[in-house]
């Protein structure tokens, strides 16, 4: 299957710093990203859609100017966590869409642990 | 947003079936089910999908009820490494996929 790559699996920061995720499709082009943030015990909450070339797509109640995404090529989308705090972290795993119709599938990455201290 | 309806935990034994359900009464003709599994601290992978037919690979099989409110992942042979979280997912237009809360499944050796 379809390989996506995510970088860095974990990463620890101090409180109002930013952070930056990268979220690559090693063998595919992705013209559709997804973010998605997991806290412990619970279910993937997705945050925003990413498309090549055009602004991000946050859903209801996800700060975009607190969580920027930048998708500037088919292959890479990245996730930058401004002024983390400690609530920030999570559990931060990528998708990337492949396929169409009734083939379309995620593909997700291995996720990001970000800690705030 | 269509949503799913799953048990929280299941239980089976290795080398036994599995038949893990998910309701879906609100439905629409274009959605499709779309089954993904989490191991702990790794990103979800994929399982099957389906529309109307039963589905089968190499993996799992899909059986989708005659009406589509409800559908069943079936694991025919259990393994440890079977032990996830199972996400019953129905995609609005493949725009997005909305994970609900899943089935935790322990598989006893």
């Amino acid at each position: 299957g379809a390989v996506v790559s995510q970088h860095p699996s974990w990463v620890i920061c101090k409180s109002g710093t930013s952070v930056k995720i990268e979220c690559r499709s090693l063998d595919f082009q992705a013209t559709t990203m997804f973010w998605y943030r997991q806290f412990p015990k619970q279910s993937l909450m997705l945050m925003a859609t990413s498309n090549e070339g055009s602004k991000a797509t946050y859903e209801q109640g996800v700060e975009k100017d607190k969580f920027l995404i930048n998708h500037a090529s088919l292959t890479l989308s990245t996730l930058t966590v401004t002024s983390a705090h400690p609530e920030d972290s999570s559990f931060y795993i990528c998708s990337a869409q492949t396929g169409g119709g009734q083939d379309e599938k995620l593909f997700f990455g291995s996720g990001t642990q970000l800690s705030v201290l | 947003d269509a949503k799913t309806t799953q048990p929280n935990s299941m239980e089976s034994n290795e080398e036994e079936p599995v038949h893990l359900p998910c309701n879906h009464s609100t439905i629409s003709g274009t959605d499709y089910i779309h089954w993904y599994r989490q191991l702990p601290s790794q990103g979800p992978e994929y399982v099957i999908h389906g529309l109307t037919s039963n589905v089968n690979n190499r993996m799992a099989s899909l059986a989708i009820a005659e009406d589509r409110k409800s559908s069943t992942l079936i694991l025919h042979r259990a393994t440890l490494r079977d032990a996830a979280v199972y996400y019953c997912i129905l995609t609005y237009n493949f725009n997005k996929f909305y994970f609900g809360s899943g089935t935790k499944l322990n598989v006893k050796p």
